[in-house]
């Protein structure tokens, strides 16, 4: 599986955007780039995903480099409940029937602050 | 739209015993996913099923794990003679597969803890 690279974690402040970086360099050109984050005592939820095209949706934006070999996940105005891990994945969804799991690094830690 | 439950939130149990755990996921979704997560780690993928087929298995789903969906709805996994190295937050997820559109619904987990 291709891999990605998130900084261990971040800072931001309450009610600012945070843009929140993922590199995935050896991406291929089937991989669509996925982005779940998991609350505290939560299980992992769905943020967004893209293959080529920025993204929009009501949680986030996903911007996607021209080359693919980086993504930023943007919270337009952050609140203490986007506090979380948020993960960054690649998924080859080409291979129908084959191996499809989401394989999730470590993620990367948001903090919130007041 | 309950949500994929899983049950039972926390099992303390000691070495070499059995458990069990139960997983409902959303209402016809298709496809059911175990994942397995130690502290400070992202989750790790074991097993999925679509309807009642076990699809793929990961290699760290040793003999004794067994996971099964009976006729396509709810899921349990099995640990036998559980190992210290067993515990961890084992999360259940569900989706109406739609090939690039698939978003995974977890549940909240039940956390394992072998004495």
């Amino acid at each position: 599986d291709a891999k990605t690279t998130q900084p261990n974690s971040m800072e931001s402040n309450e009610e600012e955007p945070v843009h929140l970086p993922c590199n995935h360099s050896t991406i291929s050109g089937t991989d669509y780039i996925h982005w779940y984050r998991q609350l505290p005592s939560q299980g992992p939820e769905y943020v967004i995903h893209g293959l080529t095209s920025n993204v929009n949706n009501r949680m986030a934006s996903l911007a996607i480099a021209e080359d693919r070999k980086s993504s930023t996940l943007i919270l337009h105005r952050a609140t203490l409940r986007d506090a979380a891990v948020y993960y960054c994945i690649l998924r080859d969804l080409v291979t129908q029937g084959g191996s499809e799991k989401l394989v999730f690094g470590k993620g990367m830690k948001l903090t919130v602050n007041p | 739209d309950t949500g994929v439950s899983q049950n039972p939130r926390h099992k303390i149990t000691k070495r070499g015993q059995n458990v069990t755990f139960r997983c409902d996921p959303i209402s016809e979704h298709n496809r059911l996913y175990w994942y397995r997560q130690t502290l400070g780690q992202g989750p790790e993928f074991l097993t999925y099923f679509q309807n009642e087929a076990q699809l793929e298995k990961s290699r760290l789903l040793s003999d004794r794990f067994s996971a099964e969906r009976p006729k396509g709805s709810f899921s349990t996994l099995e640990i036998q003679r559980t190992e210290q190295g067993d515990s961890a937050m084992y999360l259940c997820a569900s989706s109406s597969y739609r090939g690039t559109n698939e978003k995974l619904f977890f549940g909240s987990g039940t956390q394992l803890s072998v004495l």
